[in-house]
């Protein structure tokens, strides 16, 4: 079954350094998007990706975010200069159509230290 | 804005029925979704229900949809200690993100 792969499974990072987290979505989905969830709380989301471009984004997305298809295969998600409060687990998913069906990763654990 | 709300903790003996309930607000959702999330693991999308949908039955799995109270819930028939995890509610409409519940802990006694 096709499945969302997300690498790697745990990052740990210094405060003020960059990361760049990493999914392969499903191979005909459109619609690409990434979530976060800080320990113990909801699950929130943080952007949308559609035709090459961002379609929507969270009050949580700010400049210090980014995300890119830099082929047909990956998604990334880079913070630029990570902060203590960054420290959650980062889930990317898929979806064929706008709203429909969305499919996640098993997510990537980040620990800002 | 949209929001999702579910009770935060459900007790059950093994073999009983679980009922987990969701309210949501956004009355143009159109995908109305159940994920399972085990302790340190990722999101396992359970099942979901179209909102022109009432019912869906997947095995042990039922889900309920009222539309017009905007009231979803889950039922999982003769719960297993294996269910024991946190089940989120969540709903999209025809924008492009999904929005979660805080989660319900289902704990099961043996």
């Amino acid at each position: 079954e096709p499945e969302v792969t997300q690498t790697p499974s745990h990052q740990v990072t210094q405060m003020g350094q960059e990361v760049i987290l990493r999914c392969v979505p499903i191979s005909n989905h459109l619609y690409f998007y990434w979530y976060r969830q800080i320990l113990g709380q909801k699950v929130e989301f943080l952007v949308s990706f559609y035709n090459n471009e961002i379609s929507e984004k969270s009050e949580i997305f700010d400049d210090q975010f980014s995300v890119e298809r830099p082929d047909g295969s990956n998604f990334t998600l880079k913070i630029r200069s990570t902060k203590l409060e960054d420290s959650a687990m980062y889930f990317c998913a898929s979806s064929q159509q706008q709203g429909g069906e969305a499919f996640f990763g098993q997510g990537t654990r980040l620990t800002v230290v | 804005g949209e929001d999702v709300e579910q009770s935060l903790f459900l007790s059950v003996r093994e073999g009983d029925s679980s009922v987990i309930n969701c309210t949501y607000t956004d009355s143009s959702s159109t995908y109305l979704y159940w994920y399972k999330q085990e302790p340190g693991a990722g999101l396992q999308l359970l099942t979901y229900i179209f909102s022109n949908m009432d019912m869906k039955q997947d095995q042990r799995l039922t889900v309920l949809l009222n539309k017009k109270d905007k009231h979803l819930s889950l039922r999982i028939a003769d719960t297993q200690t294996g269910d024991s995890a946190i089940y989120f509610c969540a709903e999209s409409s025809l924008g492009f993100k999904t929005i979660f519940g805080a989660g319900t802990r289902l704990f099961v006694k043996a």
